[in-house]
């Protein structure tokens, strides 16, 4: 019974490069989530995906920031050149979609870390 | 915009002393309240959910209460391996499933 699965765990760029954070879903979830954490701060919303569709990127920054969640395969969120600014754990989360509300179960998180 | 204040920040207990963790609310239409747990260097893990106030909700030494303003999660006699930081989070009665988080209270249970 597989939970939310992240990769990779930990990610290291240099400043200018990109960065692709991937998450693959709980079994039988078909919405995904988003949130950034930085240190000593709260989990923040950043963008709310079904399959093939985005339904809520109020948080996501208007530069740079990118996510998809394709018909097969995991979730991407990409970050283009990337800025120190940007270091920071990433954390997905997945839900069946049948609940008001639903609950997200999250994974494990990819912390980044732009040199 | 939905506002969640976690409160202590921080909190130290001994083995067995019981205490409480706060969280208020402003939400424009409450649709549900979240508890999660978060271990260092870890994703959050689900406690609870709540709907309405007057609700409670228990899983072992937890309880999670909820009033009209805030939610409460009681601990009673903590154990060291309790030690974690507990998240508040709520989703408010709006269209979508946009879940606001607390900063969370970093809670040690010393042995």
């Amino acid at each position: 019974n597989a939970g939310v699965m992240q990769n990779p765990r930990h990610l290291v760029r240099r400043r200018g490069q990109e960065a692709r954070l991937r998450c693959s879903p709980m079994k039988g979830h078909s919405h995904v989530y988003w949130y950034r954490q930085l240190p000593e701060e709260g989990l923040k919303f950043m963008v709310y995906l079904q399959k093939e569709n985005i339904i809520d990127e109020s948080g996501m920054p208007k530069e740079r920031f990118s996510a998809e969640f394709p018909k097969e395969g995991p979730s991407i969120l990409r970050i283009q050149q990337v800025v120190r600014g940007d270091s920071a754990a990433y954390f997905c989360a997945s839900s069946q979609g049948t609940g008001i509300p639903d609950t997200q179960y999250f994974g494990p998180g990819t912390r980044l870390t732009v040199l | 915009e939905d506002q969640v204040t976690q409160s202590p920040e921080a909190l130290r207990l001994q083995e067995g002393e019981s205490s409480s963790l706060n969280c208020s609310y402003t939400v424009s239409g409450l649709r549900g309240l979240f508890w999660y747990r978060q271990d260092p260097g870890k994703g959050p893990e689900f406690l609870f959910t709540l709907y309405s106030a007057g609700e409670e909700k228990e899983k072992e030494r937890l309880k999670a209460t909820l009033t009209k303003k805030e939610s409460f999660l009681h601990i009673t006699a903590p154990k060291p391996e309790d030690s974690a930081t507990y998240l508040c989070a709520v989703i408010n009665s709006g269209g979508y499933q946009k879940v606001t988080f607390g900063t969370g209270t970093k809670l040690q249970v010393i042995p």
